[in-house]
């Protein structure tokens, strides 16, 4: 079984249009996280959750909406998608504090908006 | 504010030969520090971390790493390339207690590595 999995895989979609990412991880992690890699491979975070709490809240447009409706799930919708939203969105998650803090990631969702 | 830099964004090496991937870092207090691999459509993986003690680490499949405080680096090297480390490696710096930037992953812009037979 997947242990952070992330759907769909592939996303094409028009401007302007609203779309979601869902994320679900199996390994009772507390922590889940959202991070963007953008056409220079650059990985960004975006946004962290902790036992469904928002805790980390980069610079990202207020168009980007996290939902954690339970702390296996977090989910990314995305309002009046844009050009530049075209990237990998990777899904994670990570249990423990510190040194021991490890964090596992989905295989990405790669999203092209035309 | 913490940042990343790998140097070369494709490395090409031969079966059997070594493997050195160039990273530095900078953070305003010592940060822990970490290999990712990405293999084609796949997650990142982790390799290896560094936290505290010993300065080289060893990880998984060979490869190992060592922390340079006075050179602000983390370099991944394997002694001898096999074609399953092709792959996309990320180097990533993350604050612990005490600093502005815990709890959050700041990542290189990753290295493809290419082995050739």
């Amino acid at each position: 079984d997947t242990a952070v999995s992330q759907t769909p895989k592939y996303l094409v979609t028009q401007m302007g249009n609203d779309k979601s990412i869902k994320c679900e991880q199996n390994l009772g992690h507390d922590t889940m996280y959202w991070y963007k890699q953008d056409s220079k491979k650059f990985l960004k975070i975006m946004f962290s959750y902790n036992n469904k709490e928002l805790i980390i809240n980069e610079t990202v447009p207020n168009r980007f909406s996290p939902k954690s409706p339970d702390k296996a799930h977090l989910n990314l919708h995305i309002n009046s998608l844009e050009l530049g939203d075209s990237a990998v969105y990777f899904c994670a998650s990570s249990q423990g504090q510190g040194p021991n803090e490890k964090l596992f990631f989905g295989s990405g969702t790669q999203l092209s908006v035309l | 504010a913490q940042s990343v830099t790998q140097l070369g964004s494709h490395v090409s090496v031969s079966e059997g030969a070594l493997v050195l991937l160039r990273c530095n870092y900078s953070s305003s207090v010592p940060p822990y520090l970490f290999w990712y691999v990405q293999y084609p459509n796949q997650g990142l993986q982790l390799l290896l971390k560094y936290t505290t003690g010993a300065t080289l680490v060893k990880g998984i499949n060979g490869f190992e790493a060592e922390f340079k405080k006075s050179e602000t680096s983390f370099h991944l090297t394997k002694p001898s390339a096999h074609m399953s480390d092709a792959a996309e490696y990320f180097c990533a710096v993350r604050g612990h207690a005490g600093g502005t930037s815990y709890g959050k992953l700041t990542f290189g812009q990753g290295t493809i590595l290419t082995v050739h037979p």
